[in-house]
């Protein structure tokens, strides 16, 4: 199965800041890869879906880059609330896989 | 607005079956598919399997699921109540989890999510 390692464990940012998560695959996944964001006893929410589509109701400030085994989220100003655990997850290879997460956390 | 809310004991014995159901309301079951995902502390986010090709007029649908489980999972539908439902037999400690229901995009991104439910399983 393909495994998802996602940098850093954790960001430790201010509100205004840009924030820059990494997720790399074991193998290639095109861009077949989506991102989410989960709060503290929410459900993820999808943020991002073919490595750079923003989902449905998801602000600018969120951007995905990447292709093959390396992926970007970019939050370009950190809002509130975006704090949180953010995910990546990849539909290129089977079962679908998830990262183990990065926490961006108020500095 | 695509709503899911899962339903079940949140206690379960060891190699007894843990079932769930997800009821889903502002979508035609019918018309996607549909994922369970189970979320843990040491392992993260899992997931376990969707049913897909779901035939309204015979109530059943295409499944397909996580090798990890070994066989122990089962996803099955009620297109007239707009639920489908897990299943999964033999439980340990090591299911002990929050398991989400989950609109599937055609085997790629889950779009919306349940609230998740916590199920833990203990003697």
């Amino acid at each position: 199965e393909v495994v998802l390692t996602q940098s850093p464990g954790t960001l430790s940012l201010s509100p205004g800041e840009r924030a820059t998560l990494s997720c790399r695959a074991s193998q290639s996944v095109n861009t077949y890869l989506a991102w989410y964001h989960q709060k503290p006893g929410q459900a993820p929410r999808l943020l991002i879906y073919g490595a750079s589509d923003r989902a449905t109701g998801i602000p600018d400030r969120f951007s995905g880059s990447g292709s093959g085994t390396d992926f970007t989220l970019t939050i370009s100003r950190l809002e509130p609330e975006d704090f949180g655990m953010f995910y990546c997850q990849q539909y290129g290879g089977s079962p679908r896989t998830f990262g183990q997460g990065t926490k961006v956390e108020v500095k | 607005q695509v709503q899911l809310q899962e339903s079940g004991p949140g206690l379960v014995k060891p190699s007894e079956t843990l079932s769930l159901t997800c009821t889903v309301s502002g979508a035609s079951i019918s018309s996607y598919h549909w994922s369970w995902i189970r979320q843990t502390p040491g392992k993260g986010l899992e997931w376990i399997g969707y049913i897909y090709n779901i035939d309204h007029s015979s109530n059943s649908g295409s499944t397909e699921y996580n090798p990890s489980l070994r066989s122990r999972a089962t996803i099955s539908i009620d297109t007239s109540k707009s639920q489908f439902s897990l299943q999964l037999a033999s439980v340990t400690a090591a299911d002990t989890a929050m398991y989400y229901c989950a609109r599937d995009r055609a085997s790629t991104r889950f779009d919306f999510w349940g609230q998740g439910t916590l199920v833990a399983v203990s003697s």
